[in-house]
């Protein structure tokens, strides 16, 4: 029940395209949300986040949409650079107990 | 601001001896949490301690352990280690108990031959 599934392992996008990453949880009692990027030999940095009262939240290129009824987020990047290229992760966790439980990733190639 | 900052950034040990990674949280943060990322196991949650006390830990054997320190800086501990020990260990940190944000460090890769 704490498992979170991510979706697709990998994905290529044209500069310019939309990435779409997927995420689907079991456990509804996670009341956070995080999506993190990382690159290469560094530590996951935190893209952006939500809480399950909101269904959408939006910082720059990167959206949030979260689906309660479904269990499912994903995270959407517009206009995609090539410096978008990394592993992203999603994450949910209860927060009293601070436990973030990952997906296994998705790594993402921007081409030029 | 100086981020989480983790030492040593790479060591090698061999199976059965012991190791302790360090971890300096943000400035003003007093939670810290330890997590494993294992190639093909993706990142797996360690321990969490905040104002010096273990408030939650991972599915982890007894030989995972660690403290925090008056300053918030924190120590993990691997005894006994195993060839599956090998991976790379996150330190990251928050606001404490009120804050949700954690914060990530570059890690310590941990070879264990």
């Amino acid at each position: 029940q704490q498992q979170v599934k991510q979706s697709p392992q990998s994905l290529i996008v044209q500069k310019g395209g939309i990435s779409i990453i997927n995420c689907a949880y079991e456990n509804t009692a996670f009341d956070y949300f995080p999506w993190y990027q990382q690159f290469p030999g560094k530590g996951p940095a935190l893209l952006i986040a939500i809480r399950p009262d909101v269904s959408e939240k939006k910082e720059g290129r990167f959206t949030i949409s979260f689906n309660k009824s479904a269990k499912q987020f994903s995270l959407h990047i517009m206009d995609s650079q090539p410096g978008d290229s990394a592993t992203y992760f999603c994450a949910a966790s209860l927060l009293s107990a601070r436990q973030l439980t990952f997906g296994s990733g998705t790594q993402l190639t921007v081409l030029p | 601001e100086a981020g989480v900052t983790q030492s040593p950034t790479h060591l090698i040990k061999t199976r059965g001896q012991q190791v302790t990674l360090r971890c300096s949280p943000i400035s003003g943060h007093t939670s810290v949490y330890w997590y494993q990322q294992a190639l093909g196991l993706g990142l797996q949650f360690l321990l969490w301690y905040d104002e010096g006390e273990e408030r939650n830990r991972g599915n982890f054997p007894p030989r995972f352990s660690g403290r925090q320190f008056p300053n918030y800086s924190s120590e993990l501990n691997v005894n006994a280690l195993e060839l599956e020990d090998s991976a790379l260990y996150l330190c990251a940190s928050s606001l404490g108990l009120t804050g949700t944000e954690a914060f990530f460090g570059q890690g310590t890769r941990l070879t264990v031959v």
